[in-house]
């Protein structure tokens, strides 16, 4: 069963718009969980959460954790045409060697 | 910033054919390397996790004999696909994380990429 899961797996904005993006998980020896922007290529870090009700911020992009739902946001404001990329949540997890389990993540798509 | 670099970005062999993927940090060392793989339009699929001069863990559904992986330096992991067929055609991307406890201390970097095409 998939341990990250996000959604919604597709979506289209004007510019100008704000979106959501959501990510819920459930795993063991949970440590962090992170947001990646992919566009073409690899995937490029966007945020580290490892607490509960922090937000992070960089730009018009933000984002939080709830470590008691298991789930958090990816909020981007006012977007651009340049925001069009896939955007995935990755929880880091494990034991002794913690690794990264992927969501299949958002395809956000801004149109002009 | 940390930075991984992969070699080749891209490939194209004949079926049957071994094709040898590198990754290296350039600038800090990495004690533990990652291999992924992201077929069209899915999302990175952990293959193996790799510490440097042991044995990799490979995870479930990963045959260890089709993808050799080792990571001899703290600088460089080899990801070696086998008797490579067309299925295996994939973008494979490394990541490499640091050993050290500080501020990147959780942080995966990850390389750029290798696409490759079996024929």
């Amino acid at each position: 069963e998939d341990k990250v899961v996000q959604s919604p797996l597709s979506l289209v904005v004007h510019e100008g718009d704000t979106v959501t993006l959501n990510c819920s998980y459930e795993v063991t020896n949970f440590r962090s969980l992170l947001w990646y922007k992919q566009e073409k290529k690899a995937p490029t870090f966007l945020f580290m959460l490892t607490s509960s009700g922090i937000e992070k911020k960089s730009g018009r992009l933000s984002s939080i954790l709830d470590k008691k739902e298991l789930f958090s946001i990816l909020n981007i404001t006012a977007t651009q045409t340049g925001d069009s990329a896939v955007y995935l949540c990755a929880v880091e997890w494990g034991g002794s060697n913690y690794k990264l389990t992927f969501g299949k993540g958002t395809l956000l798509t801004v149109n002009p | 910033g940390a930075v991984v670099s992969q070699h080749p970005s891209w490939v194209i062999c004949k079926s049957g054919t071994s094709v040898k993927i590198e990754c290296r940090s350039l600038d800090f060392q990495a004690t533990t390397m990652f291999w992924y793989r992201q077929f069209p339009k899915q999302s990175l699929m952990l293959m193996a996790t790799s510490n440097e001069g042991s044995k990799a863990t490979y995870e479930q559904g990963v045959e260890k004999d089709k993808f050799l992986i080792n990571h001899a330096s703290l600088t460089l992991s080899t990801l070696t696909v086998t008797s490579a067929h067309p299925e295996d055609s994939s973008f494979y991307i490394c990541s490499a994380r640091e050993g050290l406890a500080g501020p990147t201390y959780n942080e995966q970097f990850f390389g750029p990429g290798t696409r490759l095409t079996v024929l």
